[in-house]
């Protein structure tokens, strides 16, 4: 099976620099996704590791460790629109599943 | 394009009514996925499709769901009879596989906007 952690909330200060930790177990990893869902909406994708290392892309960077069931997305210089939820999700090698972590709310302060 | 098009964007039904979710999928992918998402569980995955098949429908709370998918155009999520635990948002989700076959690397999920589901 798989389970994915992340942390509940998180509250961080515009112009700031904030990490979204995420750790998992699974059986058969085949990649790691992140992304972002404001209230109300549809999640929308952010970015993909399937090998170890940072993936940037702009003001968001995404970080894998697969000998730690490990990855961060890190966001700089927030926003207010920045303020959302922030899913992890792992997709299994054996069936193609793709399975959410209950995600991250993240507040920013002005 | 116009992305997955879901339909009602809202519904409120009487408990023991049978309530159908409709999906169409962005046109030529070939992966669909049915979710539901609540406060306390999150984003839960329910059923999907692979060229309209069902590959895995462990996800599925009970007897009371189904999911069809009679062509590659459009999917229903039916419960019957309807119950107040089942209020939730359920998203509908596609994806084009890479050339390698399965969900390859990297295929991102398209998210449609959702159906909120009360049943009181």
């Amino acid at each position: 099976g798989q389970n994915i952690d992340q942390p509940t909330e998180m509250t961080a200060t515009e112009g700031a620099i904030v990490q979204i930790n995420c750790t998992y177990q699974t059986s058969g990893f085949n990649g790691l996704f992140w992304y972002q869902q404001h209230a109300g909406e549809a999640p929308t994708f952010l970015s993909y590791n399937v090998l170890d290392g940072l993936e940037e892309k702009g003001r968001f960077s995404s970080f894998l460790s697969r000998s730690k069931g490990y990855s961060y997305l890190l966001l700089k210089e927030l926003q207010m629109k920045d303020s959302a939820s922030y899913l992890c999700a792992v997709r299994d090698r054996r069936d193609d599943k793709i399975i959410f972590g209950k995600g991250t709310r993240l507040h920013i302060l002005p | 394009d116009a992305g997955v098009i879901q339909s009602p964007r809202h519904e409120v039904t009487e408990m023991g009514q049978e309530v159908t979710l409709r999906c169409k999928p962005i046109s030529g992918h070939d992966y669909l996925f049915w979710y539901r998402q609540t406060m306390m569980r999150g984003l839960e995955l329910l059923i999907y499709f692979n060229n309209n098949v069902p590959i895995d429908d462990s996800g599925m709370p009970e007897d009371r769901f189904s999911a069809k998918m009679p062509n590659a155009s459009f999917s229903t999520l039916k419960i019957q009879p309807s119950e107040p635990r089942d209020s939730a948002v359920y998203f509908c989700a596609s994806i084009l596989s890479g050339i390698s076959g399965g969900a390859g690397r990297g295929d991102t999920q398209y998210f449609g906007p959702g159906t909120r589901l009360t049943v009181l």
